[in-house]
């Protein structure tokens, strides 16, 4: 009864580091999604995945690139990473696609703390 | 514009009390969904409750209940009897058109809920 794993839950970066922040799901969501959450803005989109092989940008897709590997996964990269991408990271998956998608809850799993230093 | 309005930062009560968590919305959709996500001290995001704007249908889950009010554009949470298990921080979300066929998760900035025994 897993639902959304994401790997690792902490991570310690020095600036211009890379990283890469895993996600799998096991419910057989058509899409996924990648937020940050930063205190007192409540969560932001980066990224989004509304089927395998798609990609999209959401509000704050600068500094970081994602995959979409197959229907399970779906991971975050920082290629060069900032202070300013010291956040809390979370992975969602929601059912449907097609068009318009977002209308299924969205499951998210237990979040990645990172800081970049 | 889309937004998630939770005007009340932090709420402190004791425990068997009632409480009442605020949540006002802005949309010029007329179709639109609104959600509630638990996210207690362990981190992750727990989703609660998912209304559509045609159901304006109260609705109550064992000691939660929501009562959704398009004429305020208002969808407040209520727990009774609160239990120490409540303390988490609440969002309350809408769904808004995005791009590309993608509709938006827009979260509130949410609501800390501290239930003391």
């Amino acid at each position: 009864n897993a639902g959304v794993t994401q790997t690792p839950k902490f991570q310690v970066l020095k600036t211009g580091q890379s990283m890469t922040l895993q996600c799998a799901q096991d419910m057989n969501h058509n899409s996924m999604y990648w937020y940050r959450q930063d205190p007192g803005m409540g969560l932001r989109l980066i990224y989004y995945s509304a089927s395998e092989g798609t990609t999209d940008k959401g509000e704050v897709p600068n500094g970081y690139n994602v995959s979409r590997l197959n229907k399970r996964e779906f991971s975050l990269r920082l290629e060069s990473a900032a202070p300013s991408q010291t956040s809390v990271y979370f992975c969602a998956s929601s059912e449907g696609s097609g068009t318009p998608i977002g209308n299924q809850p969205q499951h998210f799993g237990d979040g990645t703390r990172l800081s970049i230093l | 514009a889309q937004k998630v309005t939770q005007a009340q930062t932090e709420i402190s009560v004791v425990e068997k009390e009632d409480v009442t968590l605020d949540c006002v919305y802005e949309t010029r959709d007329t179709t639109y969904y609104l959600f509630w996500y638990k996210q207690p001290p362990s981190g992750e995001l727990v989703f609660l409750i998912r209304r559509n704007s045609f159901d304006e249908q109260n609705e109550i889950s064992g000691r939660y209940s929501w009562n959704f009010q398009k004429s305020t554009s208002s969808f407040n949470f209520t727990i009774t009897a609160s239990q120490v298990v409540d303390s988490a921080v609440y969002f309350c979300a809408l769904i808004a058109p995005f791009s590309g066929g993608y509709n938006k998760l827009i979260f509130g900035a949410g609501t800390r809920l501290a239930v003391h025994p």
